[in-house]
């Protein structure tokens, strides 16, 4: 089936430790999202590509970078992660981007514990 | 800012209908209501969405006022496994506008 994976599933790290999380989809959309979701809490958008295209939201730290070196994969990195980092972080495709109909599809995240 | 309001919490019985509010009182003429669903530990799926008039899938009715200001999302038959936090997003059309923002959603209980 055509999906949207995240691996790994559980990543722990240190604090200041550089890591990197991935996401892969078999669904050939255009468009890829990272969203960041702390515990009770919503999730928030921090970036996506549309195709090549960066789009970086206005108060996304400058710890968090992307890379999405083809269209099936997108990459997170976390520069020096904070203990206020700890996060499930959610990987989303949609087809073309914009036009208000372009359904988003998650993968099931990955739970990033900062010791 | 989400620019939506929905109750925090509601429950319901398996086998009833479970009908979550939403209110979105300053959506403009081109913008969407979308619905995802939240289950614990797993990322949100897509439920439904519409513009004015209501709409039906196989997972929900979503049934839109007339004004558009509200509308509630309705699971016909609701089971266990539909417990969840259910997220109602106002969404534009254009580029940039069409962002997901998740405001804080509402928690459904379905009990036996």
């Amino acid at each position: 089936d055509a999906m949207v994976i995240q691996n790994p599933r559980y990543q722990v790290t240190q604090f200041g430790k550089p890591v990197t999380l991935s996401c892969s989809q078999t669904l050939n959309h255009n468009v890829m999202y990272w969203y960041q979701q702390k515990s009770s809490q919503a999730p928030k958008l921090l970036f996506h590509y549309y195709d090549k295209d960066f789009n970086n939201e206005a108060d996304t730290p400058d710890n968090f970078q992307s890379r999405r070196p083809n269209t099936s994969f997108c990459f997170l990195d976390i520069r020096s992660p904070g203990l206020g980092d700890a996060a499930m972080y959610l990987c989303a495709t949609s087809r073309e981007g914009g036009g208000g109909t372009d359904t988003q599809y998650f993968g099931p995240g990955t739970r990033l514990t900062v010791l | 800012d989400a620019k939506t309001t929905q109750p925090p919490s509601m429950d319901c019985a398996e086998g009833r209908a479970a009908n979550l509010p939403c209110n979105h009182s300053t959506i403009s003429g081109n913008e969407y209501v979308y619905w995802y669903r939240q289950i614990h530990s797993q990322g949100p799926q897509y439920i439904i969405h519409g513009l004015k008039n209501n709409e039906t899938n196989e997972m929900a009715s979503l049934i839109i006022t007339e004004d558009r200001k509200s509308s509630t999302l309705i699971l016909p038959h609701a089971t266990l496994r539909d417990t969840a936090v259910y997220y109602c997003i106002v969404r534009g059309r254009s580029y940039n506008t069409d962002k997901l923002i998740f405001g804080t959603g509402t928690r459904l209980q379905v009990f036996p």
